[in-house]
């Protein structure tokens, strides 16, 4: 199976509202609510953000939000800060193994 | 706190072999279903094994499957990823990841070991 399709990058100002999109198919994304996003500054350990496609774990600002529609899910950071400049990797079950995204590379002008 | 710690990783020649191990703190091990997950150099991430918790149950991703074997000691609190004719394409930096039941997906990693591939 194909690694889940992102964006390579995407970029907006403080305050501002960022989506990121990730699309699979029908045996991951759209056949399973067991997406997650993971947040990654260079050098640290991958963080997660959201599971189950739009739950937040304790800690993780409201900012982040999940969703899904078909066999496209999509992470929205609103009300951007500085620190929420990192690369986003989003992960869906698919039956037997696990897919992740190629990652999107967030950029906070 | 959970801690995972990644140990082994190197530079090898195409054809040989590594052992990488992850040491467990801050939660009980036994518990939990254990995987490893690498990054390529300039690529995303890709999921390579999982073994479940009492070690009856491993899944591969095709890429490795007959060449690499995933294994725990629930005694030591360790993980291991035995990786056997190594290929320029297995060059990552692999991951340690702890699987939620809860959760449905990897909630703790840690830092990752890079392994090189190369002659």
């Amino acid at each position: 199976q194909s690694a889940l399709t992102q964006p390579r990058s995407v970029s907006g100002s403080p305050g501002q509202s960022v989506t990121i999109s990730c699309t699979g198919a029908s045996s991951d994304v759209g056949g399973y609510d067991y997406v997650s996003w993971y947040q990654h500054h260079p050098g640290k350990v991958p963080k997660l953000v959201i599971y189950d496609v739009s739950q937040r774990p304790s800690g993780v600002p409201v900012r982040f939000s999940g969703s899904k529609s078909g066999t496209t899910a999509s992470l929205t950071i609103s009300g951007l800060q500085a620190e929420d400049e990192a690369h986003y990797f989003c992960c869906s079950f698919a039956g037997s193994l696990w897919l992740f995204g190629g990652g999107t590379k967030l950029t906070v002008l | 706190e959970v801690q995972l710690v990644e140990s082994g990783g190197g530079l090898v020649q195409p054809g040989g072999s590594l052992r990488l191990s992850c040491a467990a703190s801050g939660f009980t091990f036994s518990s939990y279903s254990m995987n490893w997950v690498r990054q390529a150099p300039g690529k995303g991430l890709e999921w390579v094994a999982s073994i479940n918790e009492d070690a009856t149950e491993e899944y591969y991703v095709d890429s490795v499957k007959g060449r690499f074997t995933i294994s725990r000691d629930n005694a030591k609190n360790s993980l291991y990823l035995q990786m056997n004719s190594l290929r320029a394409d297995d060059t990552a930096v692999y991951y340690c990841a702890r699987y939620s039941g809860s959760f449905h997906c990897f909630d703790d990693w840690g830092q990752g070991t890079l392994v090189t591939v190369s002659s």
